[in-house]
């Protein structure tokens, strides 16, 4: 099955914490996103990689971190500069084709 | 002003029904112009895309691009409860490898039994 797999779907952590969300595609997609979405807003760009070992910041990128080392995974790492990090958190491919974007199951991220 | 507008709704409507989806935008360069359906809590799946002007029909979906009042809708015909999710209008300008995707708010729309 191609896909993209997201884990784990929901995480909790304190406060201060650094946390690392788990993205793998196997679509042998160049390019990944991270998203971020919230109740009532639709999804922001966090960060973006185009192809490995490169990435770009986002809309909102203050208070995350990314690597891409692999071209099956993009793990995106929230900081605790991070000032609101609960939120819903989707990575996505995209596809040969310009509309195409494919998303994963997304990781609900609870910070205390 | 944000680039994309959506209606958050909820829309509630009877089994049965037609529902009007809508997004407007403000960018004219966009060239795409997509439908997501976000089940809750699951990532968003493509329902539909459209390129530049016009209207796409697949099954009881409808989607129509008006880039002149820069205004895009998805019909749902006979709607069924299992439609019941978020829709995502979501538009690019299509620049090949790297595509920045613009999404509307979402709109939560309840099709009741």
């Amino acid at each position: 099955d191609g896909g993209i797999t997201q884990s784990p779907k929901y995480l909790f952590r304190k406060e201060g914490q650094n946390v690392t969300l788990s993205c793998e595609q196997n679509l042998n997609h160049d390019a990944m996103y991270w998203y971020r979405q919230d109740p009532g807003q639709g999804l922001r760009l966090i960060y973006y990689s185009q192809i490995v070992n490169d990435f770009q910041k986002g809309d909102i990128a203050e208070g995350y971190s990314v690597s891409r080392e692999k071209k099956e995974s993009f793990p995106l790492t929230v900081t605790s500069a991070q000032k609101n990090p609960t939120a819903f958190y989707l990575c996505a491919s995209k596809g040969r084709e310009d509309y195409e974007q494919y998303f994963g199951p997304g990781t609900r991220l609870t910070v205390t | 002003q944000k680039e994309v507008e959506q209606d958050p709704g909820p829309l509630s409507v009877p089994e049965g029904a037609i529902v009007s989806l809508n997004c407007t935008y403000s960018n004219s360069a966009f060239q795409y112009f997509m439908w997501y359906r976000q089940y809750s809590r699951k990532g968003p799946e493509l329902l539909m895309y459209t390129y530049s002007s016009g209207n796409k029909e697949d099954g009881r979906f409808t989607a129509q691009v008006d880039k002149s009042s820069k205004y895009i809708s998805l019909f749902i015909r006979d709607s069924q409860p299992s439609d019941s999710a978020t829709y995502l209008c979501a538009m690019s300008k299509g620049w090949g490898n790297f595509n920045k995707f613009y999404f509307g708010s979402g709109t939560k729309l309840n099709v009741k039994p």
